[in-house]
């Protein structure tokens, strides 16, 4: 495997549900990233780690849990998600996120979950 | 607040027609602004990074430049399979954030 990979790419839910979205980098980079991408609106930041720790919540609503084990994987619980939920969900990693110069984030293929 | 505009929102063209793609921005110290292509159901895919003014920077078909207050792709001579969404984000100095445009999808036909 190379690059980042995101499991699974189709996901179906019910709202009462709970799933996980799980995301891998196979890059050696230091920093993870979720992102979530609705139709006509832009790439919206979910949540940041830098060296396992979370350093930025976008007031995501808690019914998403992120945890990030290691500097390699990612993952995204889901819980009691609503309808509006519905989006592709993007994982990203960057080599450092406080080094200088800029810092490119290289991102997954994504999932498509859909929330009946 | 960071912000990024891009123009137009959908762009037609004939294979072979130029054109140029607008990315205007506002960020509190740039770090970098970064170009992206995105397919349908995909992830973006990385193209470029510009730091500072009067940076330019190429790939096959495509040119980047960049202003202090925005940035053009440039596409010369485009082949259908160059039919895809261009997203445009800037990050700022103080984190490795992304703010990005809502894109521009481009069509290009034979």
């Amino acid at each position: 495997e190379t690059g980042v990979t995101q499991t699974p790419r189709h996901l179906v839910m019910g709202m009462t549900n709970k799933k996980s979205l799980k995301c891998e980098q196979h890059l050696g980079h230091n920093a993870m990233y979720w992102y979530k991408q609705s139709a006509k609106k832009p790439l919206e930041l979910m949540f940041v780690y830098n060296f396992k720790e979370q350093t930025e919540n976008n007031s995501v609503p808690s019914r998403f849990s992120p945890e990030c084990p290691n500097s390699s994987h990612l993952f995204l619980h889901l819980h009691t998600l609503q309808p509006e939920d519905s989006a592709l969900y993007l994982c990203a990693s960057s080599q450092e996120a406080w080094r200088g110069g800029a810092d490119t984030q290289y991102f997954g293929p994504g999932t498509r979950l859909t929330v009946l | 607040e960071d912000q990024v505009t891009q123009s137009p929102e959908a762009l037609r063209l004939q294979e072979g027609e130029s054109s140029s793609l607008n990315c205007s921005y506002t960020v509190s110290g740039l770090r970098g602004l970064f170009w992206y292509r995105q397919d349908p159901g995909k992830g973006p895919e990385f193209l470029f990074t510009l730091y500072s003014a009067g940076e330019e920077k190429e790939k096959e078909r495509l040119k980047a430049t960049l202003t202090k207050k925005e940035s053009f792709l440039h596409i010369t001579a485009p082949k259908p399979e160059d039919s895809a969404t261009y997203l445009c984000a800037v990050q700022p100095r103080r984190d490795s954030t992304l703010t990005f445009g809502k894109g521009t999808m481009l069509l290009v036909s034979p």
